[in-house]
């Protein structure tokens, strides 16, 4: 079957980096993707990655190896309004999208 | 541009009650597409549309009907409520720019059948 594996929960403090890692397993693969939730509201879109490397956006990036089937998103500086949960997605050979169970963020001061 | 507008916000059932999501957008997106997201699970794809006229069954189809009549507007359908369907109901639309689809969502529908 398929499956995407990401952390429950991680917490960390507010000014430092936090890494939450995405494992997956597809049949096919067509991109991942990343997505911040805040409590109680829709996702919303972050990053995009096809290839393998990293992309960067400002304090957030992405990295992917497709060799390993394994993401991360790397925040820096971290900041209050950051506390949400990140979402990773799949799309397989179907180009439909495989979405993990979210990874709840929570900043401390 | 309002995006993706989804109505009602909150909604309570009874069993065998049926009920409409309704979910409208302005940005001439293609693709609509209906999920539900429980806790500890990902978000579970019920159904999706690749243009006007055109739907599709996705993961959990079961107990929801789509149609797409227009680009803007795709409606869920919920025909004889059930505890199982207590869920939270999010409505997407995208685009394709250089493969890098964008989902835009709906601010959600939170739904209790009791």
């Amino acid at each position: 079957g398929q499956n995407i594996d990401q952390p429950t929960e991680m917490t960390a403090t507010e000014g430092a980096i936090v890494q939450i890692n995405c494992t997956y397993q597809t049949s096919g693969f067509n991109g991942l993707f990343w997505y911040q939730q805040h409590a109680g509201e829709a996702p919303t879109f972050l990053s995009y990655n096809v290839l393998d490397g990293l992309e960067e956006k400002g304090r957030f990036s992405s990295f992917l190896s497709r060799s390993k089937g394994y993401s991360y998103l790397l925040l820096k500086e971290l900041q209050m309004k950051d506390s949400a949960s990140y979402l990773c997605a799949v799309r397989d050979s179907n180009y439909q999208l495989i979405w993990g169970a979210g990874t709840k963020l929570i900043i401390k001061p | 541009n309002a995006g993706v507008t989804q109505t009602p916000k909150f909604q309570v059932l009874k069993t065998g009650q049926s009920m409409t999501l309704q979910c409208a957008q302005d940005m001439n997106h293609e693709y609509m597409s209906w999920y539900r997201q429980d806790p500890g699970m990902g978000l579970r794809l019920i159904h999706y549309s690749v243009g006007a006229g055109i739907t599709d069954q996705g993961e959990v189809p079961n107990g929801y009907n789509v149609s797409r009549s227009t680009t803007e507007d795709f409606p869920l359908r919920l025909l004889s409520a059930a505890p199982s369907q207590t869920s939270v109901y999010f409505c997407a639309s995208s685009y394709s720019e250089n493969g890098d689809e964008k989902l835009f969502f709906g601010s959600g529908t939170q739904l209790s059948v009791l």
